[in-house]
């Protein structure tokens, strides 16, 4: 049953902590990405991969960091720098690149809330 | 700046009739643009595209236009049904072929 996958899909985190956000697809896709969403608002990007081992920042990037070790696995870490962490948490995945009329399969979100 | 702009208001239509949903742009020519659907505390799901070069996308009840002069997308949804209620997104890609998402509008189909 091909996908992609979120977890944890509500999370907790005292002020000041790091905390990582899981995201696994096996769709064979090449791109990931990684988007906020707050109320009102549209999916921000925070990170892109358009190949393993290679990520650029997206329009949000500032207290987030990421990694792309494997094809199928692009976690998100929210760091302490991260002013205002609170928010619905979106990874996608796609064939290829966008800029190449790709679309983009999401996960089911994970909803991160700073106690 | 690039900005996509749809109707933040709710757009409250009867079962049976068509919605007819905006997206205007600025400052940009998106090659793309994409239409998503999202339901409350879900990820989006892709729905149709459409290119520059193209007027018209349909699939099934959906009908989707471009107009590059007037830099808007509408899209349509007819003889809607109460399943079709959810916040649908609008997202053409940027100068750097990333797609930029709209905030959004929430279609409520009553019976």
């Amino acid at each position: 049953d091909g996908g992609i996958t979120q977890s944890p899909k509500y999370l907790f985190r005292k002020e000041g902590q790091n905390v990582t956000l899981s995201c696994e697809q096996n769709l064979n896709h090449d791109a990931m990405y990684w988007y906020r969403q707050d109320p009102g608002q549209g999916l921000r990007l925070i990170y892109y991969s358009q190949i393993v081992n290679d990520f650029q920042k997206g329009d949000i990037a500032e207290g987030y960091s990421v990694s792309r070790e494997k094809k199928e696995s692009f976690p998100l870490t929210v760091t302490s720098a991260q002013k205002n962490p609170t928010a619905f948490y979106l990874c996608a995945s796609s064939i290829g690149a966008t800029h190449k009329g790709n679309e983009q399969f999401f996960g089911p979100g994970t909803r991160l809330t700073v106690l | 700046s690039q900005k996509i702009e749809q109707n933040s208001e709710a757009l409250n239509i009867q079962e049976g009739k068509t919605a007819t949903l905006t997206c205007n742009y600025t400052n940009y020519s998106p090659a793309y643009l994409q239409w998503y659907r999202q339901d409350p505390g879900r990820g989006p799901v892709f729905l149709l595209l459409i290119r520059e070069n193209e007027k018209e996308k349909r699939k099934e009840r959906l009908k989707v236009t471009f107009d590059t002069t007037l830099k808007q997308s509408l899209f349509h949804i007819t003889a809607s049904q109460p399943a079709d209620s959810a916040t649908y997104l609008c997202a053409p890609t940027d100068s750097w072929g990333k797609l930029q998402f709209g905030a959004g509008t929430q279609v409520v189909v009553t019976p």
